[in-house]
């Protein structure tokens, strides 16, 4: 069976532009998580999705990064006016239900120049 | 201090020995612990997941948690150059709650020398 899938594997942009990432969740999956991978911070949290309910945005750095899930399926996360601090990995991972086995995609590279 | 703390490395091994990884957390509400592997420029795969305290195997990696001591520490037997990796711990507190959110250390960058 086919995994999580993020897209673009990598991205380049001008600092100031707006980007969006996409997540494909495992089929079956109805918890969705997105994380940041740094240079010397690890893995953070950004945002969890479950079903229907209101999602997590606790983990979001600040008001230029949003996200989105469509029908319970893919989700998007979008950072306006980028920053060269947003420079990193951003890893989408999915799971059954809120336990925590969570699955990763390959994540989107993304460096802002 | 971090909730979760992770030696780094690099640590580089012969290609048989034994590898032991671990970490130490500050947090008692954490009841679920996992370990990543994470190639380079890939995506953590999820390699164990135990609940609590004690151990548990699978072919030749076991994990171990001693929430009394607040460590918890992954086993590699008999280690292949494909076990290069970085290795992630990750743990989660129990239920209710976030629950969902893991918190991660920062890898222990791993080389197994053929």
């Amino acid at each position: 069976g086919a995994g999580v899938s993020q897209s673009p594997s990598n991205k380049v942009t001008e600092k100031g532009k707006d980007v969006e990432l996409r997540c494909d969740p495992i089929s079956g999956h109805t918890a969705l998580y997105w994380y940041r991978q740094s240079l010397g911070q690890g893995l953070e949290f950004l945002i969890y999705f479950q079903g229907n309910s209101a999602p997590d945005k606790s983990g979001l750095p600040s008001d230029r990064f949003s996200a989105e899930r469509t029908g319970g399926s893919v989700s998007t996360l979008t950072i306006q006016r980028t920053q060269q601090e947003d420079s990193a990995v951003y890893l989408c991972a999915s799971s059954f239900d809120r336990a925590n086995r969570q699955f990763f995609g390959p994540g989107t590279r993304l460096t802002v120049l | 201090q971090k909730e979760v703390e992770q030696d780094p490395g690099p640590l580089s091994v012969p290609e048989g020995a034994i590898v032991s990884l671990n970490c130490t957390y500050s947090n008692s509400a954490f009841q679920y612990f996992m370990w990543y592997r994470q190639y380079s420029r890939k995506g953590p795969e999820l390699l164990m997941y135990t609940y609590s305290s004690g151990n548990k195997e699978d072919g030749r990696f076991t994990a171990q948690v001693d929430k009394s001591s607040k460590y918890i520490s992954l086993f590699i037997r008999d280690s292949q150059p494909s076990d290069s990796a970085t290795y992630l711990c990750a743990m989660s507190a129990g239920s209710g709650g976030s629950n969902y959110k893991l918190t991660f250390g920062k890898g222990t960058l791993l080389t197994v020398n053929p």
